[in-house]
Parts: structure tokens; sequence; C-alpha cells
């Protein structure tokens, strides 16, 4: 069946720093790319997506690209905050339908004061 | 609006018991969806409905069933009762394909079999 693969499952950084996690897709047809940010006992919430019609997008300090050929697709974080310490999915859309995801299981982010 | 809404928040069940796991949204959202998370994992489709009247099954549809009668309400219903179904369950809504395809999450409902 499709999957989507996340790296890495931790990732600890310092206040400031960048964090990058990485995501492949299995999928040819997947076309839409959500990432969901999931605070400690809270709901998944949104906090930014691409389709597959663009390569990189931006929304202050958080970006995603996308890589079509190789399958893959990236969440950047720059000058993180310790308010991004959470659980980051991503997610694929599966069959050419952009509301059927399949997620992958997650990257718990650490950001150290 | 409350968004998406969730009951019972916990509930602990005995093995063969049977239960229905309520959700509501009020966003006039025609895509409504059921997931389950379990612990370090990511979400598992159970099952989602493009509209009233019309439910399909996602990737771990076994032991549960839905039934989609209103636009606003989206029950899960589990029969008999299994451990290997102690999870959190999210439902989520999002609106028709077109707009947004951003899904809403409800705040979870956390399942412990017995």
């Amino acid at each position: 069946g499709e999957n989507v693969e996340q790296h890495p499952s931790t990732l600890s950084v310092q206040e400031g720093d960048s964090a990058v996690i990485k995501c492949t897709y299995s999928d040819s047809a997947s076309n839409y790319f959500p990432w969901y940010k999931q605070e400690l006992g809270k709901r998944p919430q949104l906090i930014i997506d691409i389709r597959s019609n663009v390569g990189e997008k931006k929304d202050q300090r958080i970006a995603v690209t996308l890589n079509k050929t190789a399958k893959h697709f990236s969440l950047h974080i720059t000058e993180t905050q310790p308010e991004d310490s959470a659980v980051y999915f991503c997610a694929a859309s599966i069959h050419g339908a952009t509301n059927k995801l399949i997620f992958g299981t997650g990257t718990l982010l650490a950001v150290q004061p | 609006n409350a968004g998406v809404t969730q009951t019972p928040k916990f509930r602990i069940l005995k093995i063969g018991q049977s239960m229905t796991l309520q959700c509501t949204q009020d966003m006039n959202h025609n895509y409504m969806y059921w997931y389950r998370q379990d612990p370090g994992m990511g979400l598992k489709l159970i099952y989602y409905s493009v509209g009233a009247g019309i439910t399909d099954k996602g990737e771990v549809p076994n032991g549960y069933n839905v039934s989609r009668s209103t636009t606003e309400d989206f029950p899960l219903r589990l029969e008999l009762a299994a451990p290997s179904q102690t999870s959190v369950y999210f439902c989520a809504s999002s609106p028709r394909t077109g707009i947004t395809d951003t899904q809403y999450f409800g705040p979870g409902t956390r399942l412990t079999v017995l």
C-alpha cells in the first residue's frame, strides 16, 4: 500500500537554530502535502501545505520544499523558539484525492532554551 | 463557531463492549474523517465521508462502523471492543475540495479497552 516515511523521529536543537524534517512518499499521484503540528495532549493543527505544482512555499519562519522527481518534501523552521517544541507530522494525499491523506509517523522537535 | 467537537473525552471499555464516539462540526464542511493515533505513531484513517449519506473505508476500517445522516454529525461505532482498539481517536472535517484542503481536527477521544 501507499506510505509516507518521515525522518528523524526526534530532533533536538538550540533556540535560534534551524530545524529540518524530511518525508518521502510512494504514491506518484500525490498532489497535496500538508504539515501538522501537535502539541502534547492537543489536536493536530495545519501549519503549512504545498501542492504539486509548486516547488517551495514560505510563511514567516516556516518553509516547505517539494521535489516531485525524488518524491520527497521537507519542512524547514528557522530561528527556532521554545514554543516550536511539538510533534510535527507530514502527510501526502493519495489516489489523486486531496482530501484523503497518509500521515508520516511524526518528528518530536525539542527546542532547548 | 465551536469547530469540531467530540464526546466523550475519555472512556474505558471492557473487552467485548460496544460504544459510539460522537463527532459534530458547525462549519458546514462536506468532508469528515475519523483517525486513530497510537502512541508514537502518526494518524491512520479509519473512515471518511464526502457528504451526508456517503461513507468510505480508509486504511484501518476493521472493527468500526460509521454513518453520516446529516452534514454536521459523523459518529464512529465500535462493536465488540478489543485491546487493539486502545488509541486516541480524532475526528476531522474539511470543506469541499477546491476551496481549501485544510483538515480541522477535534480535541480527540482517549479510549482504553481492558
